[in-house]
């Protein structure tokens, strides 16, 4: 069964701390692995999309990596700020079909205390 | 620079009514797409269309109809409203279909429909 699943739950961490979240998948035949940011209230929005052969991805303080092999995508914030306080969603896509389908984890509340 | 616009952004609906969740981009994308999010679970696909004129259902679809008359709207409409209806609702645009590199998916601001 395709699935998505994240890690922690949910985190809290010092402004100015690093962290990392987790997103273990199971869904094949793959094709891409994304990471969106969720204010609350707000549509997510894109931070990165990685394909099967990009090991790292950066968008500014966020950095994401993709091991195809073990199946595990990790999302590295680096000197975090209030405003990074969101669910983190890991979204992933098969490519069982003409247009594929997409798999979402349920997210990664992160708050981010001063 | 409006992207994907979503209204309303609130509605409170009785059991048994309809309504129309409306949904324009500006992007020029071929590719839109409907989602439910509840609470604690990932968000749901319930409809979504590759072009004008065609759609097709999503994970979730029932009692919920959509049509694609042009490249920029794409509404979703509640047939006769149900309390497990209550949610909120995100339309997303695309470049790309799901599988695609270029199937970045822009999402709207949510509508939070609830039914009583």
């Amino acid at each position: 069964k395709n699935q998505v699943e994240q890690s922690p739950q949910s985190l809290i961490i010092l402004e100015g701390k690093n962290c990392t979240l987790q997103c273990n998948y199971t869904v094949s035949p793959f094709s891409n692995l994304r990471w969106y940011k969720q204010d609350t209230g707000r549509g997510p929005v894109s931070l990165t999309i990685m394909t099967f052969s990009e090991n790292t991805k950066s968008n500014g303080r966020y950095t994401a990596t993709l091991d195809a092999d073990t199946k595990q995508s990790s999302l590295h914030i680096t000197a975090s700020q209030l405003s990074d306080s969101a669910s983190y969603i890991c979204v992933v896509s098969d490519r069982g079909s003409t247009l594929g389908r997409l798999y979402f984890g349920r997210g990664t509340q992160l708050t981010v205390w001063p | 620079n409006a992207g994907v616009t979503q209204t309303p952004k609130f509605q409170v609906l009785k059991t048994g009514q309809s309504m129309t969740l409306q949904c324009a981009q500006d992007m020029n994308h071929e590719y839109m797409s409907w989602y439910r999010q509840d609470p604690g679970m990932g968000l749901r696909l319930i409809h979504y269309s590759v072009g004008a004129g065609i759609t097709d259902q999503g994970e979730v679809p029932n009692g919920y109809n959509v049509s694609r008359s042009t490249t920029e709207d794409f509404p979703l409409r509640l047939l006769s409203a149900a309390p497990s209806q209550t949610s909120v609702y995100f339309c997303a645009s695309s470049y790309g279909g799901f599988h695609a590199n270029t199937g970045e998916l822009f999402f709207g601001e949510g509508s939070r429909l609830t039914v009583l």
